[in-house]
Parts: C-alpha cells; structure tokens; sequence
C-alpha cells in the first residue's frame, strides 16, 4: 500500500527555535497533503492544505507566518514551526492523496512528536 | 472545526465483549471514515463507508452508515486487548480532495 513517511519522528527543541517536519510520499505523487496537530487527549485538527507549487490554506486560526507550509515537489511538503513555544508542543500529522487513485484515498503518515521546552 | 462526535467518549469492556462506537456529523458527505491510534502513535485505517452504502464488514469490524441522521457506528465483536485505542470517525464534508474532519474519539479500553 501507499507509504508516507515524517521526518523527524520526535523532536525537542528550545522556545524561539524554529523547527521543520517533512512529510514525503514514497511511493505515490500527491499534489495535496494536508497537515493535522493533534494535542494529548484529543481528536486531529485540521491546520492546513499544501498544494503542490502553489500557496498553502490555512484554517481558521491558525497563523501562516507561525507555521509555514512548502509543498515544493509532488512528494515532499513541510512545516516549519517558526519562533517555538511550549504551546506548540503537540503531535503533526500529515496525509497526502493519492494522484492515481480514487480522489477519496488518503494515506497518513506516522506523526511528529514537537516537544518545545 | 469539527466534524463528528463520537459517543460514548470512553469505553470499558472486557475480552471478548463486543464494543460499539457512534459517531455523529454535521455536513453532507461523499463518504465516511473510521481511524483506530494507539496512545502516541499514527493513525490505523480501519475502514470506509460510501455514502450510498448502509452496512460495511471488516473481520470483527461492523459499520453502519445512516445519512437520514447523519450518525455511523462502528462495532467490534468478540474485543480483544490489542483493540485498545482511541477510535475516530472522519468525513470528508462532501467534496472530494478535501481533508479529513475527524470526530473527536472514543477511548476502548479493553481488559483481559
């Protein structure tokens, strides 16, 4: 089956570090990746939509110039959590859709564990 | 923002009890999606029910799909310990190439 992998698995790093998470598409092309944040105990929450070659979108609060998005290529997209704080500290997860299958399959990677002390 | 709501929030059951999960949304979908994680872990696809199905099986696993309430369930019989986890329901607010919205889980704690 389709694989997405992250990049760094975990991470701890001071506040006001900026810190990036790459989420790459092994075997498959995906022009759409989305990114999820998921703090203890509760459910993913939808930040963004990186589209390849174009500008990501943002949901609701969430804020561009803290967490930006590149989607340079059709299997590489990354965060990059700018100027850290420990209220950043929570799991990223990506998922990325398949271009050659059904529009409704998507595949998630195995998460980022951002730990801001 | 949040699609569903699953219910109960935490469950208790011992082997071998079945265990249910419902899950209620808000928006007309293309389909509907159930997603078991393990405490700190990614998420498992389980399976996934078109909007113009009703039932779907997957070995121990049930999912119904009611459109008319806008609600799933997701059963799992004959539980085992290695069910534990948190299970969530995701839909894809009827447009395709969108993100997931996934509910916000139910806790099986399953013990032996």
């Amino acid at each position: 089956g389709a694989v997405v992998s992250q990049h760094p698995s975990r991470v701890i790093c001071k506040s006001g570090t900026s810190v990036k998470i790459e989420c790459r598409s092994l075997d498959f092309q995906a022009t759409t990746m989305f990114w999820y944040r998921q703090f203890p105990k509760q459910s993913l929450m939808l930040m963004a939509t990186s589209n390849e070659g174009s500008k990501a979108t943002y949901e609701q609060g969430v804020e561009k110039d803290k967490f930006l998005i590149n989607h340079a290529s059709l299997t590489l997209s990354t965060l990059t959590v700018t100027s850290a704080h420990p209220e950043d500290s929570s799991f990223y997860i990506c998922s990325a859709m398949d271009l050659g299958a059904t529009a409704d399959t998507q595949y998630f990677g195995p998460g980022t564990r951002l730990t801001v002390l | 923002s949040q699609q569903g709501e699953e219910d109960p929030q935490a469950l208790s059951i011992q082997e071998g009890e079945n265990a249910t999960m419902n899950c209620s949304y808000k928006t007309s979908i293309n389909n509907l999606q159930w997603y078991r994680q393990n405490s700190g872990r990614g998420l498992v696809h389980l399976i996934l029910i078109r909007s113009n199905e009703r039932e779907k099986h997957s070995g121990r696993l049930r999912v119904t799909l009611d459109t008319s309430k806008k609600s799933s369930s997701l059963l799992i019989t004959a539980s085992r310990a290695a069910d534990t986890a948190s299970y969530f329901c995701a839909t894809d607010a009827n447009q395709a190439g969108t993100a997931l919205i996934f509910g916000k889980g139910t806790t099986l704690s399953v013990s032996s």
